[in-house]
């Protein structure tokens, strides 16, 4: 079935270390988003992508990096440059061409706790 | 900045109808009102979407103001399940960013 895969469900990490976090697509969207979410909060958007090998960034995106390097895979890297890491952590994607209309596509999440 | 605004929480009687409002009152021409909801410890999920008219489907039922200003989300009869955090967001034709706000959680009691 078509969708989208996000790993690893939980993670713990030491303070001072990166940790990637993966997403992958198999719905043939080009569009694909990354956000954080904390407890009680809504999505906050932290780097975005339309197109293999482009991205933005978002409005939280100090701390963090990603690739698009392939259409079906968006990583994310937390660094240790991220103040506060520990989060829920969404990756959704979207057809180009459907800005307005598409409907977005979430992962299950992945859930960052820093020890 | 999210561009509409819900209230925070909002409860609501099982087997009653519930009504999500939402305000945007700076929406332009193009822009779809979209809505989705999160369950608990999940991503969130699509639940409609519309410009002007009305639209039922079968989770809900949006009803548009003439105006465009503001949205209502009807849950028609609430059950358990539809505790969660519903998100109004709006989808313009060249938005490349999509900005969720805080949404409103709601409580469904038995």
């Amino acid at each position: 079935d078509g969708g989208i895969t996000q790993s690893p469900k939980y993670l713990f990490r030491k303070e001072g270390q990166n940790v990637t976090l993966s997403c992958e697509q198999n719905l043939n969207h080009d569009a694909m988003y990354w956000y954080r979410q904390d407890p009680g909060q809504g999505l906050r958007l932290i780097y975005y992508s339309q197109i293999v090998n482009d991205f933005q960034k978002g409005d939280i995106a100090e701390g963090y990096s990603v690739s698009r390097e392939k259409k079906e895979s968006f990583p994310l890297t937390v660094t240790s440059a991220q103040k506060n890491p520990t989060a829920f952590y969404l990756c959704a994607s979207i057809p180009q061409g459907h800005m307005n209309t598409g409907e977005l596509f979430f992962g299950e999440g992945s859930r960052l706790t820093v020890l | 900045d999210a561009k509409t605004t819900q209230p925070n929480s909002m409860e609501s009687n099982e087997e009653e109808p519930v009504h999500l409002p939402c305000n945007h009152s700076t929406i332009s021409g193009t822009d779809y009102i979209h809505w989705y909801r999160q369950l608990p410890s999940q991503g969130p999920e699509y639940v409609i979407h519309g410009l002007t008219s009305n639209v039922n489907n079968r989770m809900a039922s949006l009803a548009i103001a003439e105006d465009r200003k503001s949205s209502t989300l009807i849950l028609h009869r609430a059950t358990l399940r539809d505790a969660a955090v519903y998100y109004c967001i709006l989808r313009g034709l060249r938005d490349d960013k999509i900005i969720f706000g805080k949404g409103t959680r709601l409580h469904i009691l038995p």
